[in-house]
Formats: structure tokens, C-alpha cells, sequence
């Protein structure tokens, strides 16, 4: 069974840092996998999908990596804004063709 | 487009009350999901359909609960009776093409069993 986890749980940084988030997940026979920003109270954006045959994507200040053969992806966020501040959520897509999700990381970005 | 749309965002209700959730899928999308989410668990995919048709319902917690997509731009969530386990936020969202393809959430329903 596939167990997705996300560390840190919580992250707070000053404006401008750049930070890793990270995601390991137990069964490396994934399909693809995906991150997701979640804003409170409302539903999940998606921000990057990564394919298994890829090792990265980026979009904007962005990029997310995938060692699929060590159960691992992070998401970098550069030069951090104050409207970064969300959950960011991994979720790896298996060969059932179901995404499983970790439990998130709550950022916070203070001016 | 306007994107998945959730009614109602809030609800409160009794134990023991009928309670119906209801999701508009994108246009052209041909698969919804139907997830759950809690502080303690996370989020949690309760039941999709790819073409109107429930493919995969495992995440269903129990009889109380059930999932009809009569047709490919609605689709309704039912627990029946509800209890206050079930308050939890109540995602919908839909794709095209692959199931673990790109997903695109609604802005979810708050539910709240007392």
C-alpha cells in the first residue's frame, strides 16, 4: 500500500528565501506525480505534473524533481513571497490510476 | 469556464439527517472524483467515474454513503443518515483523459453533523 509523507509538517521563512519541500512516498511504481497548493478554505490547484519517465518540471519560480527509484520529490520555491503562503500537497498517481495523498506542508511567508 | 462547481459550500445538519452534496464537473471532463478531507486523515478519494460510469468506489466509507453521476456535467454525493464523524470538508474535482492526469478541484463543502 502506498504511504506518501511530507516533511516538514509546517514551515515558516522570511520573504525572499529559497526553500525545499520534500515528498517520499513507499511504492516507487508510480505513474506520475503531482503537487498541489492549497489556499485555506478553498479547494487544490494544481502546480506541477511530473511524468515517471522525467526527472523535473518548472513552471515560473517553481520546480519540482523526481528520484522515482528512492521513493522522492521536492518542490523548490525561489526567491519566496508572502502570497506563497499555502498547504502544498504531493500525490503520487499509481498504477491503480489512483492519486494518494500526504498530509501536506503548511508554509508560511512573512514579509 | 467556470471551473468545478460545489453547492452548497456550507452545510449543517442533524445527526441522523438525510444530507446530498452536488458537484458540476468542467465541460468535456470525463472523469470526477469525489474526495473527502480531515484534519486527521487528510484528503481521502472516496469514489471516481470516467465516462459517468463508478469505476472505483473502495473509498466509500459504508451503506451511508453513495454517489450517482447521472450524466457527464452532474453528479451527487449521499449520506443517509449522517452522523458526526461525517463533518469533514467534501471535495469534487474532474479531469480529461487519464484519471491521475491534471485534476481540477471545486472549492469543496463544508459539512457539519451535530
Amino acid at each position: 500500500k502506498q504511504e506518501v509523507t511530507q516533511i516538514p509538517a509546517a514551515l515558516s521563512v522570511p520573504e525572499g528565501e529559497n526553500l525545499v519541500l520534500n515528498c517520499s512516498f513507499t511504492d516507487s511504481a508510480i505513474y506520475n506525480l503531482q503537487w498541489f497548493r492549497q489556499d485555506p478554505g478553498k479547494g487544490l490547484t494544481s502546480l506541477l505534473l511530473i511524468q515517471s519517465s522525467q526527472r523535473e518540471q518548472t513552471s515560473g519560480r517553481l520546480n519540482a524533481s523526481l528520484d522515482k527509484s528512492s521513493g522522492r520529490s521536492t518542490l523548490y520555491i525561489a526567491a519566496s513571497q508572502p502570497g506563497d503562503s499555502a498547504t502544498y500537497l504531493c500525490a503520487p498517481g499509481g498504477n491503480n490510476r489512483k492519486l494518494i495523498w500526504g498530509l501536506g506542508t503548511s508554509l508560511a511567508v512573512n514579509p | 469556464d467556470a471551473g468545478v462547481i460545489q453547492s452548497p459550500r456550507h452545510e449543517v445538519t442533524e445527526m441522523g439527517q438525510e444530507v446530498t452534496l452536488r458537484c458540476k464537473p468542467i465541460s468535456g471532463h470525463n472523469s470526477l472524483f469525489w474526495y473527502r478531507q480531515t484534519m486527521m486523515r487528510g484528503l481521502e478519494l472516496l469514489i471516481y467515474f470516467n465516462n459517468n460510469v463508478p469505476i472505483d468506489d473502495s473509498g466509500m466509507p459504508e451503506d451511508r454513503f453513495s454517489a450517482k453521476m447521472p450524466n457527464a456535467s452532474f453528479s451527487t454525493l449521499k449520506i443517509q443518515p449522517s452522523e458526526p464523524r461525517d463533518s469533514a470538508v467534501y471535495f469534487c474535482a474532474s479531469s480529461f483523459g487519464s484519471p491521475i492526469g491534471e485534476q481540477f478541484f471545486g472549492p469543496g463543502t463544508r459539512l457539519t453533523v451535530l
